[in-house]
């Protein structure tokens, strides 16, 4: 158990949708990144927040937004959802800012019908 | 450009056998690091070795090993005595401390099935 979690585990939802992705990180964990994970793209960076502050920003569709609240909680707000959205989305957590080593969460499975 | 190639896409080894996955990077960077992750059947990613590129001492951690050689640009992972719980997918992934991206970028993974 890496101490990420993350909710739901599995969403199906149908197109044109809006769904939002949680992720607890590890106690004490100040970073947390969003990566998405799909059979064609492989494992692709959208974007880290560090202490409540977006920090970098990878491949984000401009349909998705993330945020990192005071409690150090994130979540990740995916809208106009299409068929090419399906995917599992990760989130992970450092410690630090950068070049650190990430704990992962178990991902969400998301099915755009 | 910031890259990692896996070209190995997928390797089938019997039981005890060694195996060698592939890791070949692209950076500008002259610092940077580079990672194994273990990405098993229940599908959470886990963390097995960070390397930083001013420290090419290869590395033994129990059946594991990794060769990492800046002259060619390559981290490789070695399982002596593979056993069936080794199945897995595996990723090798590099970020840049100055230039380029400081998040991880990974190579497109190696499944390796280890048989009974």
């Amino acid at each position: 158990d890496s101490g990420v979690t993350q909710t739901p585990k599995h969403l199906i939802t149908a197109t044109g949708q809006r769904v939002t992705l949680r992720c607890s990180p590890r106690s004490g964990d100040l970073s947390v990144y969003w990566y998405q994970q799909s059979l064609d793209q492989g494992l692709q960076f959208l974007i880290q927040y560090y202490n409540g502050e977006e920090r970098a920003k990878g491949n984000i569709l401009e349909r998705f937004s993330a945020q990192q609240f005071p409690d150090l909680h994130s979540e990740l707000n995916l809208s106009s959802l299409e068929l090419g959205d399906s995917a599992l989305y990760f989130c992970a957590s450092s410690v630090g800012i950068e070049n650190e080593k990430l704990f992962f969460g178990s991902g969400t499975q998301l099915s755009v019908l | 450009a910031q890259k990692v190639t896996q070209a190995q896409t997928e390797i089938s080894v019997v039981e005890k056998e060694d195996v060698t996955l592939d890791c070949v990077y692209e950076t500008r960077d002259t610092t940077y690091y580079l990672f194994w992750y273990k990405q098993p059947p229940s599908g959470e990613l886990v963390f097995l070795i960070r390397r930083n590129s001013f420290d090419e001492q290869n590395e033994i951690s129990g059946r594991y090993s990794w060769n990492f050689q800046k002259s060619t640009s390559s981290f490789n992972f070695t399982i002596t005595a593979s056993q069936v719980v080794d199945s897995a997918v595996y990723f090798c992934a590099l970020s840049e401390a100055y230039t380029g991206r400081r998040a991880l970028t990974f190579g497109s993974g190696t499944r390796l099935q280890v048989q009974p």
